[in-house]
């Protein structure tokens, strides 16, 4: 157990809608990452977030988005939903944004859209 | 742009004996970490073991160690003694210590299968 949890645990979404995922990090935690791991592949980072901040983006479209929260808990929103966002969802957490600091990885959320 | 591949899909082994994983990679950097991460069926990424390229030893962790081969980019894993708990999806991993670029950049995976 890595102690960062993730929720729902699955969920089934239409084309079109709009659908948030939530992730809780370990306590003391100031960074998250997302990752969205499609069938078959490796994870593909979407963001970060640093003290509340977005600290860097990958490849993905504005409707991907996110927020951190004081709480160590954040989210990730995702807009306008195509048949390809179906996957697997990631949240890492990390003490700071040190390349020495571990990513501890939570079970993830995995979306279908219909 | 970095790039990992891990070019075995699918591996197997007997229990108590050992496995090497394969793991390229692709960088015109000097200073990153390489990773391993096992991901069971439970979906939980745990990390297995780490590198850092600016050190020559290569990492040990109990049944894991890395043969890590910076001019050649190469990065493969040796599970040795191998246990049927060892059976999940192995993904490698980059990070780059540059400034800005926190993300980690994974392979594919390799699929390992415990046989008793």
């Amino acid at each position: 157990e890595t102690g960062v949890t993730q929720s729902p645990t699955h969920l089934i979404k239409t084309r079109g809608q709009q659908v948030t995922l939530r992730c809780s990090s370990q306590s003391g935690h100031n960074t998250v990452s997302w990752y969205q791991q499609a069938l078959g592949q490796g994870p593909q980072f979407i963001f970060q977030y640093y003290r509340e901040e977005e600290n860097g983006r990958g490849n993905f479209p504005p409707r991907f988005s996110g927020l951190q929260f004081p709480n160590y808990s954040s989210e990730l929103n995702v807009n306008a939903l195509e048949l390809d966002d179906s996957a697997l969802y990631l949240c890492a957490s990390s003490l700071a944004k040190r390349i020495t600091d571990t990513q501890y990885f939570g079970p993830g959320t995995r979306l279908t859209v219909l | 742009a970095q790039t990992v591949t891990q070019s075995q899909p699918e591996m197997s082994v007997q229990e108590a004996e050992t496995v090497t994983l394969s793991c390229t990679y692709d960088t015109s950097e000097s200073d990153y970490y390489l990773f391993w991460y096992k991901q069971p069926p439970s979906r939980q990424m745990i990390l297995v073991i780490r590198q850092e390229a600016y050190k020559q030893q290569n990492a040990t962790e109990n049944r894991f160690s890395v043969n890590f081969q910076k001019a050649a980019k190469s990065f493969s894993l040796k599970i040795s003694d191998s246990q049927l708990g060892d059976a999940a999806m192995y993904f490698c991993a980059y990070r780059s210590n540059r400034a800005g670029t926190d993300k980690l950049i994974f392979g594919t995976g390799t699929r390992l299968q415990v046989f008793p």
